[in-house]
């Protein structure tokens, strides 16, 4: 059964550095998704994505964050100079047609900003 | 302010039981609603939804849920748990013009019991 993918499941890295989570969606799909959950909290959405444009984003995805689908294959969320409240769960969705409302998530990269 | 409720954090209860997890959005427009189940170790997956016509749907594994308006619940039920039915339960909504940003409850813990 096809799968979405993220790597690293796990990743420390400093305050301030860059950090880029990656995602393999599942190959025919369409529409690649963010959402976070810092421990203890809600998941929360941060950002879509369709036709190589940022379709919708919410709050959370300021300026420090952005995504790219630099190949056909691999769909990325970069945060520019992480923050402790970074630190967070971050998983990657995807969907064939947006309409289904299904989302296929991929297991989460957990971040860890010290 | 848009918000999703979920009544019990926590739920413990033998197998055969039968189970209820209450859900209630706040919302000032249509939406779709959703439960995810994320079972131990595994990515977030779709259980059941709704976006119109009858108001009580069923989704895998036996699970079904009841669309009440005037209540603005969806609360999810099952006759008689497993054990394989021990994972974390999330309602969540999406505006109908906006299917991907899921808004998430905070998730029930349920554990069934032997």
């Amino acid at each position: 059964e096809p799968e979405v993918t993220q790597t690293p499941s796990h990743q420390v890295t400093q305050m301030g550095q860059e950090v880029i989570l990656r995602c393999v969606p599942i190959s025919n799909h369409l529409y690649f998704y963010w959402y976070r959950q810092i421990l203890g909290q809600k998941v929360e959405f941060l950002v879509s994505f369709y036709n190589n444009e940022i379709s919708e984003k919410s709050e959370i995805f300021d300026d420090q964050f952005s995504v790219e689908r630099p190949d056909g294959s691999n769909f990325t969320l970069k945060i520019r100079s992480t923050k402790l409240e970074d630190s967070a769960m971050y998983f990657c969705a995807s969907t064939r047609l947006a309409n289904t409302g299904e989302l296929f998530f991929g297991e989460g990269s957990r971040l860890t900003v010290l | 302010a848009q918000s999703v409720s979920q009544h019990n954090h926590h739920v413990i209860l033998s197998e055969a039981a039968s189970l209820e997890l209450g859900c209630n959005y706040s919302y000032g427009g249509t939406v779709n609603l959703f439960w995810y189940v994320q079972y131990p170790g595994q990515h977030l997956q779709l259980l059941l939804k709704y976006f119109s016509g009858d108001p009580l749907v069923k989704g895998i594994k036996g699970f079904e849920a009841e669309f009440i308006k005037s209540k603005f619940s969806f609360n999810l039920r099952k006759p008689s748990v497993q054990w394989s039915d021990t994972a974390e339960y999330f309602c969540a909504v999406t505006p109908t013009d906006s299917w991907g940003k899921l808004q998430f409850g905070a998730g029930t813990q349920v554990v069934v019991t032997p």
